[in-house]
Parts: C-alpha cells; sequence; structure tokens
C-alpha cells in the first residue's frame, strides 16, 4: 500500500507568518491529494482537494501545490484561529490513506 | 437543511458487535461516495471503509472481514456493522461523503464515539 508522511510532525509559528507543511507519497498519486484542518476538539474539515482546488468556503490564505509524490499546504499568513492539526490525504485509490498529521500552534 | 448524524456508539466487551447509523437528509446516500472514518483518544484520523455510489464497498486490512458497510435507500441510511471488536477500535467514528470522488471527504457528521472494554 502507498504510505503518505508528513512534515515536520509539528511547528510553532508567529501570526502573520507564512507556514509550508510538506506531505510525501510512497508511489505516485498524480494530483488526487487532499489537506484536512481538524481544530481542538472538532471535526476535521475538508480545505484543499485535487492538490490545489479550495473546498467552497475555505479562505484563500490557503493553498496547496504538489503532484505525483510531493505535496504542499500553505497558510501565507497565519491567523489564531488556524491553530489546528493539518492531515494530507490520497484518494486515488483504496485504502484512502491520510497522513499521520502536523499540529500547528502559534509562538 | 444537508446533513448527516450518527448514532449507535456505545460501550462493547472484546469480541461484542455494535451497528453504527448514518442517517442523511438533504442529499441522497446512493448518490454520494461514503465512508467510515476513525479516530482513536489522541490519535490521527483512519480511513475505514467506504461505499461507492455504483455499490462497490471497500475496507481497511485493519477491519477486513469484521465491519461490513452497507446503506438503505428507503431510510436514506449510511451503515457500518462491526462484530468482533477489539480494544484498538476504540474511537470516535465519522460518518463522512462527497460527491466529486470516492475516498474524498466533503462533509463530515459529528461522530459516535466506540468504547471497547471489558
Amino acid at each position: 500500500d502507498i504510505q503518505m508522511t508528513q512534515s515536520p510532525s509539528s511547528l510553532s509559528a508567529s501570526v502573520g507568518d507564512r507556514v509550508t507543511i510538506s506531505c510525501r507519497a510512497s508511489q505516485g498519486i498524480g494530483n488526487y491529494l487532499a489537506w484536512y484542518q481538524q481544530k481542538p476538539g472538532k471535526v476535521p474539515k475538508l480545505l484543499i482537494f485535487a492538490a490545489s482546488t479550495l473546498h467552497s468556503g475555505v479562505l484563500p490564505r490557503f493553498s496547496g501545490s504538489g503532484s505525483g509524490t510531493d505535496f504542499t499546504l500553505t497558510i501565507s499568513s497565519l491567523q489564531p484561529e488556524d491553530v489546528a492539526t493539518y492531515y494530507c490525504q490520497r484518494y486515488n485509490n483504496a485504502p484512502f490513506t491520510f497522513g499521520p498529521g502536523t499540529n500547528v500552534d502559534i509562538k | 437543511e444537508v446533513q448527516q448524524v450518527e448514532s449507535g456508539g456505545g460501550l462493547v466487551q472484546p469480541g461484542g458487535s455494535l451497528r453504527l447509523s448514518c442517517a442523511a437528509s438533504g442529499f441522497s446516500v446512493s448518490s454520494n461516495y461514503m465512508g467510515w472514518v476513525r479516530q482513536a483518544p489522541g490519535k490521527g484520523l483512519e480511513w475505514v471503509s467506504s461505499i461507492y455510489s455504483g455499490g462497490g464497498t471497500y475496507y481497511a486490512d485493519s477491519v477486513k472481514g469484521r465491519f461490513t458497510i452497507s446503506r438503505d435507500k428507503s431510510k436514506n441510511t449510511l451503515y457500518l456493522q462491526m462484530n468482533s471488536l477489539r480494544a484498538e477500535d476504540t474511537a470516535v467514528y465519522y460518518c463522512a461523503r462527497d460527491n466529486l470522488r470516492a475516498g474524498l471527504f466533503g462533509y463530515w457528521g459529528q461522530g459516535t464515539l466506540v468504547t471497547v472494554s471489558s
């Protein structure tokens, strides 16, 4: 099965900083890559699908890029409400594996 | 209102069974790609099972042979029958869906907690 890894596992940044999270697939998955945000105690929310397409209602400070095996989620200007765990997920075929998550905190 | 609401979670002994339900409103479970995703306490997200709009079903290796996903068109409800439950199945189970592609989860329910313990 294709494995998903994320780096870093956690990060702490200042309000207004540009934040980048990486996700790597062990084999090529085209652009079938999604990013989810889960705030503490809340239900996960889809942020981005098809590697770079924003889901409905998602603010444009979030962006995604990449294809094949290497993908990136960028928050252009970190806000306090962005404190959350971010997961990547492949959905090219089953099993639809999630990455281990990246915890984002405010410094 | 478009939503899906899970129910059926609770405390069950190891080896026991439980059936989760996901009641949908405002959309058809038969016309969407539906699935279950779980999250053990303090852990990450784990895909469990999906049912395609055409009826095909898929399972994570960790639950294959023990869990069965199904849907009832007349009740507009998704189910997850869980048998031979183990302590490691303890988690919040989310019902999730999308209409674009199987395995993509644009819309989530609130989740139901399953605890497997003696």
